[in-house]
């Protein structure tokens, strides 16, 4: 059972727009999301995070809005950048669950120049 | 510094073969962790250690072996691998287990080649 799922396997936009990755949850107990971005051969880097009491989170280029009624979460990068091309995973934790993290599958990223 | 440093970075063994990975942190977190990771798959959390101690193990064969010599230091010593073992080992830490809003951080991996 995936309790995580980002649907997406991949995405390309052009450099300058926007990139929307987008990531569904199922477990009402998570209370903490966070993504997390992997170039190959390396380990993932944090991003951004948000916690289940609000619904949107900002640092720089990166937003991150949460839907808890339609248990969704999305990552929006503006404007996207070709160093921003890599793999994003959507991570959601439950602190009744210790704060185990549990991923998404991932969305891989291109932006062309 | 937010750094997670893991060594070696590229490890091939024999299924016969005994060896160490080894990872290290100084932001003074307290709970690190271990995740296998196989290609075009998210990461697997595999152990969990807080203050020292072993609080996780998500059912991990025993082939791997983890210690935690210090707060700074984990290490998980690999024995009679099989060649479906091969991945990406990643080390995680992160402040406390179990804190509210407490990211992990990541270091690069090893990358196990069994043979």
């Amino acid at each position: 059972d995936q309790q995580v799922k980002q649907n997406s396997p991949s995405l390309s936009v052009q450099e300058g727009r926007i990139s929307i990755l987008n990531c569904d949850y199922t477990n009402s107990m998570f209370d903490y999301f966070l993504w997390y971005k992997k170039y190959p051969a390396e380990g993932p880097t944090f991003l951004i995070s948000i916690s289940s009491i609000k619904d949107k989170n900002e640092d720089g280029r990166f937003t991150v809005f949460l839907n808890k009624s339609a248990k969704h979460l999305s990552l929006h990068i503006v404007p996207s950048q070709p160093g921003d091309s890599a793999v994003y995973f959507c991570a959601a934790s439950a602190l009744s669950n210790t704060g185990k993290l549990i991923f998404g599958q991932g969305t891989t990223l291109q932006v062309k120049p | 510094d937010t750094e997670v440093t893991q060594t070696p970075k590229h490890l091939v063994m024999g299924m016969t073969n005994k060896k160490s990975l080894k990872c290290e942190q100084h932001m003074g977190h307290r709970a690190m962790y271990w995740y296998k990771q196989k290609a075009k798959k998210p990461p697997e959390l595999m152990f969990v250690y807080s203050y020292e101690k072993l609080s996780i193990n998500e059912s991990v064969p025993s082939r791997f072996s983890p210690e935690c010599p210090n707060s700074s230091l984990l290490n998980l010593h690999l024995h009679a691998l099989q060649p479906e073992d091969s991945a990406l080992y990643l080390c995680a830490s992160s402040q406390v287990l179990g804190a509210p809003f407490d990211e992990q951080y990541f270091g690069p991996g090893t990358r196990l080649t069994v043979t």
